[in-house]
């Protein structure tokens, strides 16, 4: 089975352009998490959902970013506009819902915004 | 402070040697992940526990609950094994929290 699916892999866009990315979750997991990484440092959370609803958007910067998982499968992050500090590697993951489930992370789309 | 602190945060070793990397975190959780990032790649699970060890070829993990830490321990380093190491945790909120990672360079 494919693991954890996003795309494009890597984009690079003009700033105040809008952008977005794409995430396949593993089949029948629950819990779809996107998450940015800034060079030389660990993910940060931007979204959770459980199914269709986002249930810790919490650090998502909501002026500029948008995120919808419709049908509780597939999700897709937008930025517009997108400025030079958004620049980052974006990433998906997914579990099933638990406490002690493991997460599948996706191979990340890097955002240059230039 | 970071919820999740991982040390250290850059290290060389030379091919052979065994090699440790450390966790932190501050509060209880409900499981721990190892992970492994190639530049340029995804993050790859190596790893998830809420107590005792686990093995998978050279690769050792240890967590103690009680102290709230946890380690990755390489044996026999190769280069191949050069990558960013990340220590992520769940809280019972299910919230998964990653620490800044080790980046590890082993040189033949």
């Amino acid at each position: 089975e494919a693991g954890v699916v996003q795309s494009p892999r890597y984009k690079i866009i003009e700033k105040k352009q809008p952008v977005a990315f794409w995430c396949n979750p593993i089949s029948g997991h629950n819990t779809l998490y996107w998450y940015r990484q800034n060079l030389g440092q660990g993910p940060e959370l931007l979204i959770r959902y459980e199914n269709e609803e986002a249930v810790d958007d919490s650090q998502l910067p909501k002026d500029r970013f948008s995120a919808e998982r419709l049908k509780g499968v597939d999700s897709t992050l937008k930025i517009q506009p997108a400025e030079l500090g958004d620049s980052a590697v974006y990433l998906c993951a997914s579990s099933f819902t638990g406490a002690n489930t493991e997460a599948f992370f996706g191979q990340g789309t890097r955002l240059t915004v230039v | 402070k970071n919820e999740v602190e991982q040390s250290p945060q850059n290290l060389t070793a030379q091919e052979g040697e065994f090699i440790t990397i450390n966790c932190s975190y501050s509060v209880g959780i409900s499981a721990l992940h190892w992970l492994q990032q190639h530049p340029g790649g995804g993050i790859v699970s190596l790893f998830m526990l809420s107590s005792g060890k686990k093995k998978h070829g050279r690769l050792i993990a240890t967590i103690n609950i009680q102290e709230k830490h946890s380690s990755l321990h390489i044996t026999a380093s190769h280069p191949r094994d050069s990558a960013v190491y990340i220590c992520a945790v769940r809280f019972n909120t299910d919230k998964l929290i990653f620490g800044t990672g080790t980046r590890l360079q082993v040189f033949p």
